[in-house]
């Protein structure tokens, strides 16, 4: 069974600090892992998609690579502003049959101060 | 734009009472979804459906069932509600045409309370 995990659950960094967020998985047979993003009481948005057989992808200052030998996914966050606060979560997709789940990770809250 | 809604930001329902949780879409996607989403557990799949009248169990299904009797709407039921279906709620979709990324569009999610 697929398990997705975060680390850190929370992390707080001043205003123009760059930072790593890390996920990791269990089952290495991904079709693709996902970054989203999520502001309290809200939806999730997606924020970078990469395919099993991508490394990475970059939006901005966002860039989310992707290791799937090791199962890692890290998103990289540079010159991080306060409106970066939120909860990151990651997710792989995983194919069971003729099923297209997703498996989240519990999500890292990000503070970002002024 | 695709826009996924749900019927309620906000429920407050006793404990044995029968919920009904709606989800709509308006991009005419085949697949929907109901997830729950609690502290420090993530996201997990409830149920999901590729088409209309056809469902299918997730990871944690016990206590839910689903209806989908037309395209654009999803509804999640809590037969009679319990203390430890208190969670956020949430709701996709996505298209079965979509064969490369299988994007899936979230609603804002129902926090329920049974109290």
């Amino acid at each position: 069974k697929q398990e997705v995990t975060q680390i850190p659950a929370a992390l707080s960094v001043p205003e123009g600090e760059n930072l790593v967020l890390n996920c990791s998985f269990t089952d290495s047979a991904i079709y693709n892992l996902q970054w989203f993003r999520q502001d309290p009481g809200k939806g999730l948005t997606s924020l970078l998609l990469i395919q099993s057989s991508q490394r990475e992808q970059t939006s901005g200052r966002l860039n989310a690579s992707l290791d799937k030998s090791s199962g890692r996914s890290t998103l990289y966050i540079a010159a991080s502003q306060p409106g970066d606060s939120a909860t990151y979560l990651c997710a792989v997709l995983r194919m069971t049959g003729s099923a297209r789940q997703l498996t989240f990770g519990s999500g890292t809250q990000l503070t970002v101060l002024p | 734009d695709v826009k996924v809604t749900q019927s309620s930001r906000y429920l407050v329902k006793r404990t044995g009472e029968k919920v009904f949780l709606e989800c709509v879409q308006d991009m005419d996607h085949e697949n929907m979804f109901w997830y729950r989403q609690d502290p420090g557990l993530g996201l997990r799949l409830i149920y999901f459906s590729y088409d209309v009248k056809m469902k299918e169990k997730g990871d944690i299904p016990e206590g839910y069932s689903v209806s989908r009797e037309k395209k654009e709407r999803f509804s999640l039921i809590l037969e009679s509600a319990s203390t430890n279906q208190t969670s956020m709620y949430l709701c996709a979709s996505s298209h079965s045409r979509d064969r490369i990324s299988y994007t899936q569009y979230f609603g804002p999610g129902t926090r329920l309370t049974v109290l």
